[in-house]
């Protein structure tokens, strides 16, 4: 099986311009969660979709938004970026809400200039 | 809420001797526990997780963890450490099943294993 595949891998942006990230879950997985990543914040959890619903939203600014197609694929969004969104974007599938470990993709590194 | 402390910003161990990395969590119900190791710029790789029956799981490279439930710990554990074990890794948890997949995650523990 093919594992999460997240694009673009890397990105730079300016300040106010917004951002879309794209995530591929594993094959069958049907959940998909997203997380911020910083050197200072550590990892932060950001949403989870399920069957194209979100389920649970992290502590946030609106300005982050995600959505998740029929085919289980995920995007997040960030508009009027800042220089504190600059960050290492990961998304996890899992296959449901039993005992299942997610798996990672390799991350979007977001820098904003 | 759930969360999770890891207690040493970096660990240093020689090669060939014993591995620990230690976590403790919070959590309302019982404990889903995960173990993740992260290579630079790479994202997180599954180690091995905690869900129900014994203490002590074993998963990928060797890597072992006891989840002690009056302690609420789960130290991640490594007989004989090679230098590529150097990594960064991280302790997840999150509540059985709630209807959702949201992970906890402590701040992570850089190790190093010296040569």
């Amino acid at each position: 099986k093919a594992g999460v595949t997240q694009t673009p891998r890397y990105l730079i942006k300016t300040r106010g311009q917004q951002v879309t990230l794209s995530c591929s879950p594993i094959s069958g997985h049907r959940s998909v969660s997203w997380y911020q990543q910083t050197p200072g914040q550590g990892l932060q959890f950001l949403f989870e979709y399920f069957s194209e619903t979100q389920r649970n939203k992290g502590n946030f600014p609106g300005r982050f938004s995600g959505r998740q197609f029929s085919n289980s694929r995920s995007e997040m969004n960030v508009s009027t970026l800042e220089l504190g969104d600059s960050a290492l974007y990961l998304c996890a599938s899992s296959e449901g809400f039993s005992g299942t470990e997610a798996f990672f993709g390799q991350g979007t590194r977001l820098t904003v200039v | 809420a759930q969360s999770v402390a890891q207690p040493e910003d970096q660990v240093n161990v020689a090669e060939g001797n014993p591995l620990t990395v230690k976590c403790t969590y919070s959590v309302s119900g019982n404990p889903y526990l995960f173990w993740y190791v992260q290579y630079p710029n790479r994202g997180l790789q599954f180690l091995l997780k905690y869900i129900t029956g014994d203490n002590l799981v074993k998963g990928s490279y060797g890597f072992e963890a006891e989840f002690n439930k009056s302690q609420t710990s789960f130290h991640l554990k490594k007989p004989s450490a090679l230098v590529s074990d150097s990594a960064l890794y991280f302790c997840a948890v999150r509540d059985a099943p709630r209807g959702n997949n949201r992970l906890a995650f402590g701040k992570g523990n850089q190790v190093v294993v010296i040569p």
